[in-house]
């Protein structure tokens, strides 16, 4: 069962521009949004997390917004550079215990 | 402060055989967590230990095994090994059961044939 759909598979962005990654979640349940990012070879490393209380969270260049009535979230990377290509992973997980993760995001910033 | 190891980093295998993956936890993290990462796919959750308790576990099936030792370093076998069974396996450890700054290792790529 996906509880957890991510979209687009793939995206394409020119160095500057903004990337957007979408999830939408299923169980209600879920308190904690995580997103994370991987590159070839190596294991995901969280970027940002966002807890459901609040509708937006920043953190440099990464920003999460969550819709808790329509049960979405997304990462947005403002000016995206070369070295952000990677895939992303968005997440959920209630009280901390074990990861739902999407289906993940390859994102490639041309420079 | 080290991070979490797995090994090996690569290992291939024939359909039937069994498999033993290992993974020592960051400093100061006493529960794991393995995940299975099929090609183009996201980390399925496959088992959490916690004080060397397993507390929690994802869709597979009992051939599918893990230990956590005191030191909180931990084991994944898989007995009878499929061909689906091919995926890059990931440990990630926390400080408590309960916690949210999960830390990923590198992973193991299996390779069955």
């Amino acid at each position: 069962q996906q509880q957890v759909k991510q979209s687009p598979q793939s995206l394409i962005v020119q160095k500057g521009g903004i990337s957007i990654i979408n999830c939408a979640y299923e169980n209600t349940a879920f308190d904690y949004f995580p997103w994370y990012q991987q590159f070839p070879g190596k294991g995901p490393a969280l970027l940002i997390a966002i807890r459901p209380d609040v509708s937006e969270k920043k953190e440099g260049r990464f920003t999460i917004s969550f819709n808790k009535s329509a049960k979405q979230f997304s990462l947005h990377i403002m000016d995206s550079q070369p070295g952000d290509s990677a895939t992303y992973f968005c997440a959920a997980s209630i009280s901390g215990s074990r990861l739902t993760f999407g289906e993940g995001t390859q994102l490639t910033v041309n420079p | 402060e080290t991070g979490v190891t797995q090994s090996p980093t690569h290992l291939i295998k024939t359909r039937g055989q069994q498999v033993t993956l290992r993974c020592s936890s960051q400093s100061g993290h006493n529960t794991v967590s393995w995940y299975q990462q099929a090609l183009g796919q996201g980390p399925q959750f496959i088992f959490q230990y916690y004080r060397e308790e397993e507390n929690g576990r994802g869709n597979f099936p009992p051939r599918f095994s893990g230990l956590q030792f005191p030191n909180y370093s931990s084991e994944l076998n898989v007995n009878a090994l499929e061909l689906d069974d091919s995926a890059l396996y990931l440990c990630a450890s926390t400080k408590e059961q309960a916690s949210y700054g999960y830390t990923f290792g590198s992973g193991t790529r299996l390779t069955v044939v």
